[in-house]
């Protein structure tokens, strides 16, 4: 059984450039969140697909965007590059969008992201 | 504000000993859940152990268990019998939302296992 798989693994971009990040969830799961985890920091809450829209957002300017597919799947694109955008990206999915002992969001292993 | 506190940057443990991992949270809502999560070096958020707010009982899952104290708003991470493989990134994580659920993390706690 798959896990959250993520791809890249790494990336390095320059400012101004564009970025697309990929998830795909857990067998079984429908509903992808993402999360921005800075150095020697917690992750931070993106975004959160469920049905393929987008249904609740962190703090995050609109240069951050995404989507969902039909499969469930995710992307996360980021506009515009500025060097604070250097990150680990995490991909988290969960059955639904309720979270208790028995349905935690299991994570991907990151995009390491590094903006020059 | 922040509402998910972790005070202790770095922890060292020998072994075979127990080690405490301190979370304090704050919230207004009466129904809330909190999480531990582990992350080793390969950056994967690895669920540990969930407490849930009515939960009675603190939560055990195998060597992990948390000190769960309502009034002062801590949920501490116990982990008994450290092996080496437990040195890692430990995060604690608070369920916000009410519909559409996401986690608030902590800075989290790097614990060091020594032989």
């Amino acid at each position: 059984d798959a896990g959250v798989t993520q791809s890249p693994t790494h990336l390095i971009k320059t400012r101004g450039q564009q970025v697309t990040l990929r998830c795909s969830p857990k067998s079984g799961h429908d509903t992808v969140s993402w999360y921005q985890q800075a150095l020697g920091q917690g992750p931070q809450f993106i975004f959160q697909y469920y049905e393929e829209e987008e249904r609740q957002r962190g703090n995050f300017p609109d240069r951050f965007s995404g989507h969902q597919f039909p499969n469930y799947s995710s992307e996360l694109n980021v506009n515009a590059l500025l060097l604070g955008d250097s990150a680990l990206y995490l991909c988290a999915s969960s059955l639904g969008y309720r979270l208790a002992g028995d349905n935690e969001q299991f994570f991907g292993p990151g995009t390491r992201l590094t903006v020059l | 504000a922040q509402k998910i506190t972790q005070t202790q940057p770095g922890m060292f443990v020998q072994e075979k000993e127990a080690v405490t991992l301190d979370c304090t949270y704050d919230t207004s809502d009466q129904s809330y859940g909190l999480f531990w999560y582990k992350q080793p070096s390969s950056g994967e958020m690895i669920f540990l152990i969930y407490q849930g707010s009515y939960d009675e009982q603190n939560a055990t899952e195998g060597r992990y268990s948390l000190n769960f104290q309502k009034a002062r708003k801590s949920a501490n991470l116990v982990i008994s019998a450290s092996q080496l493989g437990d040195s890692a990134m430990y995060f604690c994580a608070m369920r916000e939302g009410g519909s559409f659920q996401k986690l608030v993390f902590g800075t989290g706690t790097r614990l060091l296992v020594s032989p």
